[in-house]
Parts: C-alpha cells; structure tokens; sequence
C-alpha cells in the first residue's frame, strides 16, 4: 500500500518568511510524528498527534513552530518566521499506536527546507 | 533523559567483510529498540526491531540484532556485506509504543566492490 507522503519535498525561502509543511499518514494510521533531522544528526523529535490531539508536542523548539492534524488524518507542520537555523529536513512518520510490541514508526520522505 | 550513542560515525568495509555497529542506549526501564537504514536518496526504513523475547533478533537482507539489557546495547550485525549495504544507518529506542524515537546519529557504511 502507499507509505508516508510528504509535500513540498523541497522547499526554500526567505529568512522571515512563513512555511507551511505537510504530511499524509499512512491510511488508519492514528499516531502521527514530525521530526528535525539536521545534517550529520539522527532525526529529532517535535511532536506527535494520537488522533486530532497533540499527545505531545515537547520537541518544538520554541512558539514558531506549529502543528495541527484537523481530522484525524493529514497534518501540517507550521513555521512562522523563520531563521536560517530552521534549516533541516523535516520528517514525518506514522504509526497503528497503542498496544506493546505494536508500535512501528514509518517514516516519509522528507521536506528539505532551506531557509536563506 | 534518554540517549542513544553510536560508537562509529563512519564505516568502511570490502564486500563480503563481516558488519558490527554499536548501539548504546541511556534509560533505566523497559526499552523498544529499532535500527532503521537510510539507502542514498531514499527514505528512512525499518531494518529491525526488538520489544521483548528473544534478545536476538532478525531483520531484512540478512541484518541481525542483539539485545544485552545488563550492557544497554543493541547491536547491529552482518555476517557478510554488499556493495549495496551501502548506507547510513541508525539506532532509536522509545520508552514504550506511542511515544517519540530517540536516535543516534547514526553510522554511514561505505562497501567498495
């Protein structure tokens, strides 16, 4: 079946500027993740949505960064803005949830964004 | 806080050599363990995993994993390696299903045929 689908898959702007980033879970998938993955790093943690919610959003590095998932289904990572430090590839992952032994993250594709 | 370590930041082996990267993870209670491959241009995969039961596990294209909860580490291993192994490989945990994957930084393997 389809895998996580991220779009733009690039994406660059201006230092300032406002971005919009946007994942497409897996179908029936409930657990959604955004990630950072800076160059030479491991992906790092943002947030997650079990649902519409944000079951846990203690990634964000700080009030620029946004993130909603309205139905339950696709989200959109929101920058406002945004510094050249905002620089990274922007991950997204889905995931069944709940349950031990079940939850297996798979990840999308990516949203390089370049802020200049 | 929990932390994964990679020991080896960038591995280069012959084909057919025999694979062990380290992982070493931070965290006192009860783990799920994954190591996920990222072949050039391509996205983040799952290779293997582990949860609980046997400490051994297996994975796709020949990958195998060890879990050692007395070392807090969990290997990654191959008895012999392809050119298209090639690939930068990571090791997360989470504390339990629903929660967020900590990574390591993670290892690039570069075979030369």
């Amino acid at each position: 079946g389809a895998g996580v689908s991220q779009t733009p898959s690039n994406k660059v702007t201006e230092k300032g500027k406002y971005v919009e980033l946007r994942c497409d879970p897996i179908s029936g998938h409930t657990a959604l993740y955004w990630y950072r993955q800076s160059l030479g790093q491991g992906p790092e943690f943002l947030i997650y949505f079990q649902g519409t919610g944000a079951a846990d959003d203690s990634g964000l590095p700080n009030d620029r960064f946004f993130a909603v998932r309205p139905e339950g289904s696709v989200s959109t990572l929101k920058i406002q803005r945004t510094e050249r430090g905002d620089s990274a590839v922007y991950l997204c992952a889905s995931s069944t949830s709940f349950g031990e032994g079940t939850d297996t993250q798979y990840f999308g594709p990516g949203t390089r964004l370049t802020v200049l | 806080a929990q932390s994964v370590s990679q020991h080896n930041h960038h591995v280069i082996l012959s084909e057919a050599a025999s694979l062990e990267l380290g992982c070493n993870y931070s965290y006192g209670g009860t783990v799920n363990l994954f190591w996920y491959v990222q072949y050039p241009g391509q996205h983040l995969q799952l290779l293997l995993k582990y949860f609980s039961g046997d400490p051994l596990v297996k994975g796709i294209k020949g990958f195998e994993a060890e879990f050692i909860k007395s070392k807090f580490s969990f290997n990654l291993r191959k008895p012999s390696v392809q050119w298209s192994d090639t690939a930068e490989y990571f090791c997360a945990v989470n504390a339990k299903a629903g929660t967020a994957l900590i990574f390591g930084k993670g290892t690039t393997l570069s075979v030369s045929s």
